[in-house]
């Protein structure tokens, strides 16, 4: 297995709204990544994680809530959004974090998110 | 100055020659470069990493590497149709964050 699966594949919330974004690999990567990526944009880290701990958080507002129960999923919890959150969220996972030589970034499919 | 620096393009070639596309960064510190391609409405997809200077090759992809002068570069040669998308270059800077250009759109005409 060689893919990072993420669900839901689009999503309408309102401002109001509590969702979660899945995200899954088997492939016995260590570090996972959450990424944003708005139109004609390339995407924009959000959060690291390294060995299911919170290693990198790049300042992202706390109405994103990230969550990694093992080492195969990882959440990103949302509420409270604004319509300028609308974007593709991606996650991507790699073998290790620091890993200076490593085989690069595994991305899924993204969750096209809209809020209205 | 970004961290990452790219030609937003459209870079436009015709079908069977080769396509270039350039790379800077910012940080003497980093170590590991990726090239992605990203269809429109898709996610990026790996296609090339280097980590040491000079060549690597893969099939018609070539990723060049210059330390020295901050420089990255993709070449696709025969280039097709199917290859027409944004392409992406990566860095992970010496903060261990894989930090992404602005990217180039390649357009490959018949």
């Amino acid at each position: 297995d060689t893919e990072v699966t993420q669900t839901p594949k689009h999503l309408v919330m309102g401002m109001t709204n509590k969702k979660s974004l899945k995200c899954e690999q088997h492939m016995g990567h260590r570090a996972m990544y959450w990424y944003k990526q708005k139109a004609k944009k390339p995407p924009e880290l959000m959060f690291v994680y390294s060995y299911e701990k919170l290693s990198i958080n790049e300042s992202v507002p706390s109405r994103f809530s990230p969550e990694c129960p093992n080492s195969s999923l990882l959440n990103l919890h949302l509420h409270a959004l604004q319509p300028e959150d609308s974007a593709l969220y991606l996650c991507a996972s790699s073998q290790r974090w620091r890993d200076r030589d490593g085989n690069g970034y595994t991305f899924g499919s993204g969750t096209r998110l809209t809020v209205v | 100055q970004k961290e990452v620096e790219q030609n937003s393009g459209p870079l436009s070639v015709p079908e069977g020659a080769i396509a270039s596309l350039n790379c800077t960064y910012s940080d003497r510190g980093s170590q590991s470069f990726f090239w992605y391609r990203q269809y429109s409405g898709k996610s990026p997809e790996l296609i090339m990493s280097i980590y040491s200077n000079g060549d690597k090759e893969d099939g018609r992809f070539t990723a060049q590497l210059n330390k020295a002068s901050q420089y990255v570069s993709l070449l696709i040669r025969d280039s097709q149709p199917s290859d027409s998308a944004t392409y992406l270059c990566a860095v992970i800077l010496n903060t261990d964050k894989l930090i992404f250009g602005t990217g180039t759109r390649l357009q490959v005409f018949p």
